[in-house]
């Protein structure tokens, strides 16, 4: 059974902090891993799509990588507007289609004091 | 690009009563689409998954009658919760994920369901 565990399950820095939150994987046929950003009250937003071991994806003050068994989301210097849950998907191999269902983990919640 | 959009963002209804929550993807047309629900603090949990113009698959322990589901085109999904009790209240939200957006899931806005 696929499992996801993200750690730590809650983080708090302050803003210029820079830190990295964990995406830890166990699944059959890896088809992507998925890291959203949610705010509360409202929908996950797309983030990065990883697809195999050493991939890298950067957006503004985000990074992703991706080993074999785990994923890493790096902030750097973060501000308070990147305060959100960070969740991270996986999705198993589905026979060759592009709509293999997501496995969730928990979630990282993340505050950036000023 | 890669829009989804909820309607209605929330709604409250009486117990025994039925909600209808639409799901639509407004730049690209989704094969599939999934419908999650999450309780406070929780993370997403999939409900089902639908095909355009299938039956769903429902996870393990949902109720397919008491959440009906209708794919009935490229760009509208809806998700029926019959006869809702208080225990159906939560944030409901849907996916697409189509061939020209190929192996990415877009995420709408979700709808809060209150049943009193």
């Amino acid at each position: 059974e696929d499992q996801v565990t993200q750690s730590p399950e809650a983080l708090r820095l302050q803003e210029g902090e820079s830190s990295s939150l964990n995406c830890s994987y166990t699944v059959s046929g890896l088809r992507g891993l998925f890291w959203y950003r949610q705010d509360p009250g409202k929908g996950p937003e797309f983030l990065f799509t990883l697809y195999s071991a050493g991939e890298e994806k950067e957006k503004e003050r985000l990074k992703a990588t991706l080993t074999k068994k785990e994923s890493f989301l790096h902030i750097t210097a973060p501000k308070p507007e990147d305060s959100a849950t960070y969740l991270c998907a996986v999705r198993q191999n589905a026979g060759g289609t592009s709509y293999g269902k997501l496995t969730f983990g928990q979630g990282t919640i993340l505050t950036v004091h000023p | 690009g890669a829009v989804v959009s909820q309607h209605p963002s929330w709604v409250i209804c009486k117990s025994g009563t039925s909600v209808k929550i639409e799901c639509r993807s407004l730049d690209f047309q989704a094969t599939t689409m999934f419908w999650y629900r999450q309780f406070p603090k929780q993370s997403l949990m999939l409900m089902a998954t639908s095909n355009e113009g299938s039956k769903a698959t429902y996870e393990q322990g949902v109720e397919k009658d008491k959440f009906l589901i209708n794919h009935a085109s490229l760009t509208l999904s809806t998700l029926t919760v019959t006869s809702a009790h208080p225990e159906d209240s939560s944030f409901y939200i849907c996916s697409a994920s189509g061939t020209d957006v190929v192996y990415e899931q877009y995420f709408g806005p979700g709808t809060r369901l209150t049943v009193t």
